[in-house]
């Protein structure tokens, strides 16, 4: 498999344009994970989902950002409008079923938001 | 409710040194535990993992952790450090089907 898949690596934008982050998934996996890390505030969990439902997502920090998962092999993340503080390494991670099972992340997108 | 708690957000030995990285949790039910590590510029991967059984856990690049329940503790360990291992380490712990509670983190530096 090759594993949790992320595009765009790099975004770069500016303040006010929309930006959508994309994720495919490990084929099987039932949960998807979306977080972003600063140096400010670490690894953030943002939104995950079950079976393509959302389940908390508690940790989304304004209305600008919304998550979608359309299907089991593709998920979205999109903040319109962005804003500099939106700068931030985004990751998404999926997993299998079971509480023991690992999380596994993908390489992440650099988003710079100027 | 879970929680993890990462002592020392920075860690620096020196090649060859003892590397012990400390993690303790708070959980009402017995947890499920994970130490994963990030390289710059790369996602979390999994280093090791407790679940059920024996208590000290081997994982990958000469890394072992031992489930403490009496201290509740999951602390990380290898013998001698090597300049590879210098990254950023996260605890995790997971209770049921859902999410999992990561700490926030610690960055060993390794010295020559």
């Amino acid at each position: 498999d090759a594993g949790v898949i992320q595009s765009p690596r790099h975004e770069v934008t500016e303040m006010g344009q929309e930006v959508t982050l994309r994720c495919k998934p490990i084929s099987g996996h039932d949960y998807l994970f979306w977080y972003r890390q600063t140096m400010m505030r670490g690894l953030e969990l943002l939104i995950y989902f079950n079976n393509n439902v959302p389940i908390d997502d508690s940790g989304m920090p304004e209305d600008r950002f919304s998550a979608k998962m359309p299907n089991a092999s593709f998920s979205t993340l999109k903040i319109q409008p962005s804003e500099p503080r939106d700068s931030a390494v985004y990751f998404c991670a999926s997993r299998g079923l079971a509480a023991t099972d690992t999380q596994y992340f993908g390489p992440g997108t650099r988003l710079t938001v100027l | 409710a879970q929680s993890v708690t990462q002592l020392g957000s920075h860690v620096s030995v020196s090649e060859g040194a003892l590397v012990l990285l400390r993690c303790n949790y708070s959980s009402s039910v017995p947890p499920y535990l994970f130490w994963y590590v990030q390289y710059p510029n790369q996602g979390l991967q999994l280093l090791l993992k407790y679940t059920t059984g024996a208590t000290l856990v081997k994982g990958i690049n000469g890394f072992e952790a031992e489930f403490k329940k009496s201290e509740t503790s999951f602390h990380l360990t290898k013998p001698s450090a090597h300049m590879s291992d210098a990254a950023e380490y996260f605890c995790a712990v997971s209770l049921n089907a859902g999410k999992s509670t990561f700490g926030d983190g610690t960055t060993l530096t390794v010295k020559p």
